[in-house]
């Protein structure tokens, strides 16, 4: 099962243009991480926030975090055609004794057209 | 290029049969992770080793089953194969065994079962 719900499933944006993606988890987490997938090739990370951080830049890109409401956003602004790919969110459990069951939403398709 | 590297990527075979996944993993990284990705159950982990050992499992069917060997590379064999096994298998690596950082992923192995 998911842990996490990315909204909207898919994004079409101009060039230039912000592109903000969602997601919401269930469970309560100690950080969640965003990844990009260009179509049928592996995930890439973009940027990790942890569970005591709202928010955090990296480039063109912003996520917040907001654990009271168990959601966080992706904000990548000034879009470029090269950012049309697949975007996650990726929470994982505290398990006991260790372990990372990293699980992924189901992702945002965006589409950057010129 | 994430480092972690998998064969074969492309891999066609019929129902019923075996077929066995490869990963090595990042130098020196001692986590290794599977996940299947299809169009209908989206990113599924499956399990993760840490070292040599067991540390983490998701959704792993029975017909299906990892291990990580002493040199750090890992293998997913999948037995008696059914259709709904065409998926794209990725694996990824990363330098912890628990919650705490980003995970490395490879280009994926694309399983056709015809």
């Amino acid at each position: 099962s998911q842990q996490g719900e990315e909204d909207p499933q898919a994004l079409s944006i101009q060039e230039g243009e912000n592109a903000t993606m969602n997601c919401s988890y269930k469970t309560s987490i100690n950080n969640l991480q965003w990844y990009r997938q260009n179509s049928g090739r592996g995930l890439v990370h973009l940027i990790l926030i942890r569970s005591n951080e709202r928010e955090k830049h990296s480039g063109r890109l912003r996520v917040t975090l907001d654990t009271s409401k168990k959601s966080s956003s992706l904000l990548i602004t000034a879009s470029r055609a090269a950012d049309t790919a697949s975007y996650f969110c990726a929470t994982g459990p505290e398990l006991t004794g260790g372990g990372n069951k990293l699980t992924f939403g189901t992702g945002t398709q965006l589409k950057v057209e010129l | 290029d994430s480092g972690v590297t998998q064969t074969p990527k492309h891999l066609i075979t019929a129902t019923g049969q075996r077929v066995t996944l490869r990963c090595s993993p990042r130098s020196g990284d001692l986590s290794v992770y599977w996940y299947q990705q299809s169009l209908d159950q989206g990113l599924q982990f499956l399990i993760q080793y840490y070292n040599g050992e067991e540390r983490a499992k998701g959704n792993i069917l029975e017909r299906f089953s990892a291990q990580q060997f002493p040199d750090l590379h890992s293998e997913l064999n999948l037995s008696s194969l059914e259709l709904g096994d065409s998926a794209l298998y990725f694996c990824a690596s990363s330098d912890h065994g628990s919650n705490t950082g980003e995970l490395f992923f490879g280009e994926g192995s694309r399983l056709t079962v015809l």
